[in-house]
């Protein structure tokens, strides 16, 4: 049961370098979304996709960028990393609809450090 | 924006203790969950809730969906180590169009349980 898998799960950036965060699901989930934590924020959303081929902005999108690759694929680009953008980032799947006992799935979580 | 205003931010109690914790909305939400995330994981479901009065238990923990829908609380009877993490709730609007699913998350409870 692999459910929500994310990579890398470390990695150290240097400012201005580019990077891509990888996600996939395999629950056949329809929703994707990418969230990052910060110490006393919660989680907060950058992006989601509602569907494979769309993708819509969340709270905080400044400074990346999305791909729906296909239904099981979400991955988020840093185009140049910003000490502001270190933080913990969480994929997480959801199959939505209209029934609303649907749940939020999240991956393991990927510890990014811009120095 | 929607606002989740979780409280305490910690607590430091002893093996054996309840614990209570609690959100509030500015706005209405559809459904409130409650998710534990242990170090260097991602957040797990713990409960979920979708009616206004809803009380619903899973084993020591018992949570309900306030009637007013802007508020939300968690209890944990009998508190042991294995209880430690952060503890966030989530709510989620059922306002349609590309609102749906998405959820707005809470800062957090830090819990510490000493033995």
């Amino acid at each position: 049961n692999a459910g929500v898998t994310q990579t890398p799960k470390f990695q150290v950036l240097k400012t201005g370098q580019s990077m891509t965060l990888q996600c996939a699901q395999d629950m056949n989930h329809n929703s994707m979304y990418w969230y990052r934590q910060d110490p006393g924020m919660g989680l907060r959303l950058i992006y989601y996709s509602a569907s494979e081929g769309t993708t819509d902005k969340g709270e905080v999108p400044n400074g990346y960028n999305v791909s729906r690759l296909n239904k099981r694929e979400f991955s988020l680009r840093l185009e140049s990393a910003a000490p502001s953008q270190t933080s913990v980032y969480f994929c997480a799947s959801m199959l939505t609809g209209h029934t609303p006992g649907n749940t939020i799935y999240f991956g393991e979580g990927s510890w990014l450090t811009v120095v | 924006g929607q606002q989740l205003n979780q409280s305490p931010q910690s607590m430091f109690i002893q093996e054996g203790e309840d614990v209570s914790m609690n959100c509030t909305s500015s706005s209405i939400f559809n459904t409130w969950l409650w998710y534990k995330q242990d170090p260097g994981e991602g957040p797990v479901l713990l409960i979920a809730l979708y009616k206004a009065g809803e009380l619903t238990s899973n084993g020591r923990l018992t949570a309900q969906f306030g009637i007013t829908r802007k508020d939300s609380f968690l209890n944990i009877s009998a508190s042991i180590p294995s209880d430690v993490g952060i503890y966030f709730c989530a709510g989620r609007s059922n306002a349609g169009g590309t609102s749906y699913g998405k959820l707005t998350f809470g800062q957090g409870t830090i819990l510490t349980v000493h033995p």
